[in-house]
């Protein structure tokens, strides 16, 4: 079984701090995608990373792929009340087609 | 269409009655998916349609669960003889090519059995 780990499962930070998710797996990823999910609502994507030591930046958010394709991390600066959600990472591994999701990372930032 | 749609957005069912949910994907794509969402939890794969074809079944949890799709467009997700267990949110998503473009999704259908 292919097992996508994401970390933390949990957080809960201050407006203006800085925060990290990661997102592991023992297995190569063909295709990394990152999804916010609020209540109530479909995933909607992110970004898409695909090679190894990509780095994509979108706002305040920046994303890197790792050099093996096997991890990945989610980089907020200076996070807002309206970063709060449900964050996923789903990844396709080689030879397949079907997108592996993380458990998420639910995240909570005070005013 | 513009995005991926899905009904009904909420259904409530009695214990043992069928259900029948829908997916509308974007025009033009060409794979399909069914995840499972229960409450706080990740995304179950369920299922992944290829044009009209299911080349990959392995997450349906029993025989109560099949899925059908048709004219490579509309996909319908039943449930046999629902239980409390399978009350939980239904994904669809789509994409154009299948494991190597992103996945649209729809808003899910919260299914709850009673």
């Amino acid at each position: 079984t292919q097992l996508l780990e994401q970390s933390p499962q949990f957080l809960s930070i201050q407006e203006g701090e800085n925060l990290t998710v990661y997102c592991n797996s023992s297995s190569v990823f063909s295709s990394l995608q990152w999804y916010r999910q609020e209540p109530g609502e479909g995933p909607v994507l992110l970004v898409t990373v695909v090679t190894g030591g990509e780095v994509k930046k979108l706002k305040r958010l920046t994303f890197q792929f790792g050099d093996a394709r096997k991890d990945s991390s989610l980089h907020i600066t200076a996070a807002q009340t309206g970063d709060t959600g449900l964050y996923l990472c789903a990844g396709v591994y080689v030879g397949t087609y079907k997108y592996i999701f993380g458990t998420g990372t639910r995240l909570k930032v005070l005013a | 269409g513009a995005g991926v749609s899905q009904s009904p957005s909420n259904k409530v069912t009695e214990k043992g009655k069928d259900v029948e949910l829908r997916c509308d994907p974007i025009s033009g794509h060409t794979a399909l998916y069914w995840y499972r969402q229960s409450l706080g939890q990740g995304l179950e794969f369920l299922i992944y349609f290829q044009g009209n074809s299911a080349p990959d079944k392995s997450g349906l949890p029993s025989d109560r669960f099949s899925a059908e799709r048709t004219g490579g467009s509309v996909s319908t997700l039943t449930i046999q003889r629902t239980q409390q267990e399978d009350s939980a949110v239904y994904l669809c998503a789509s994409s154009s090519s299948g494991g190597y473009t992103e996945a649209f999704f729809g808003q899910g259908t919260r299914l709850t059995v009673v």
